[in-house]
């Protein structure tokens, strides 16, 4: 079964500055998405960005990107220029392409603080 | 506004009482899910339905029951709520893996905050 790992229970960091948020993942497939949900005190769970595990090519979106290592199974995202409206939860999230099989699976989170 | 609609928001319960959690979405999902999400735990799946007329038990079933009524809902029933159901359930939803636009993720509902006491 995939699993989903996520080291770091809290970060924080300054407004403006940059942090990376950690994720590896455990997988014998080769084909999957991954994906940064961000759940900010509202509790709503908002996608950030995705990757597609036949990319090599890292997404970006504005100030968010990943560092996708498919072979160390890591998944990293690094929040560039932090705002304080990026406080929140952080989950990463992987789905296989199997079939019915295709279901998200989470870690356990990242809680970020921003200060001001 | 397109998304998935969960209700109700809040709920409180006794030990031993039963309710159903709605959810409905308006995007032709094909597949729907029931996620429960508590402290350092992150979501935990609890029921799917890959489509239509189809459902499976996820990583925690137990104490839970699910219905897909049609295309569009999917509820979640606790027939007998015990503390330990005490936690924010989600409900969510994708298109089947096949669709060119799965790669979306899921549209996740606001969550439905339950406490059994």
């Amino acid at each position: 079964a995939q699993t989903v790992t996520q080291s770091q229970p809290e970060m924080s960091v300054q407004e403006a500055e940059t942090v990376t948020l950690s994720c590896t993942y455990d997988t014998s497939e080769s084909d999957y998405y991954l994906f940064w949900y961000k759940q900010p005190p509202s509790r709503q769970m908002i996608l950030v960005i995705r990757q597609e595990a036949y990319k090599q090519q890292n997404a970006t979106e504005n100030r968010f990107s990943v560092n996708f290592q498919k072979a160390a199974k890591s998944f990293s995202l690094k929040i560039s220029d932090s705002q304080l409206g990026d406080a929140a939860m952080y989950f990463c999230a992987y789905r296989s392409r199997r079939g019915s099989q295709g279901n998200l699976i989470f870690g356990k989170g990242t809680k970020l603080s921003v200060k001001p | 506004n397109a998304g998935v609609t969960q209700t109700p928001k809040f709920q409180v319960l006794k030990t031993g009482q039963s309710m159903t959690l709605q959810c409905a979405q308006d995007m032709n999902h094909n597949s729907m899910y029931w996620y429960r999400q508590d402290p350092g735990m992150g979501l935990r799946l609890i029921y799917y339905s890959a489509s239509e007329g189809t459902t499976d038990k996820g990583e925690v079933p137990n104490g839970y029951n699910v219905s897909r009524l049609n295309k569009r809902e999917f509820s979640l029933r606790l027939e007998s709520a015990a503390p330990s159901q005490t936690s924010v359930y989600f409900c969510a939803s994708t298109h089947r893996e096949s669709h060119p636009s799965a790669n979306y993720g899921y549209t996740f509902g606001s969550g439905t905050r339950l406490t059994v006491v």
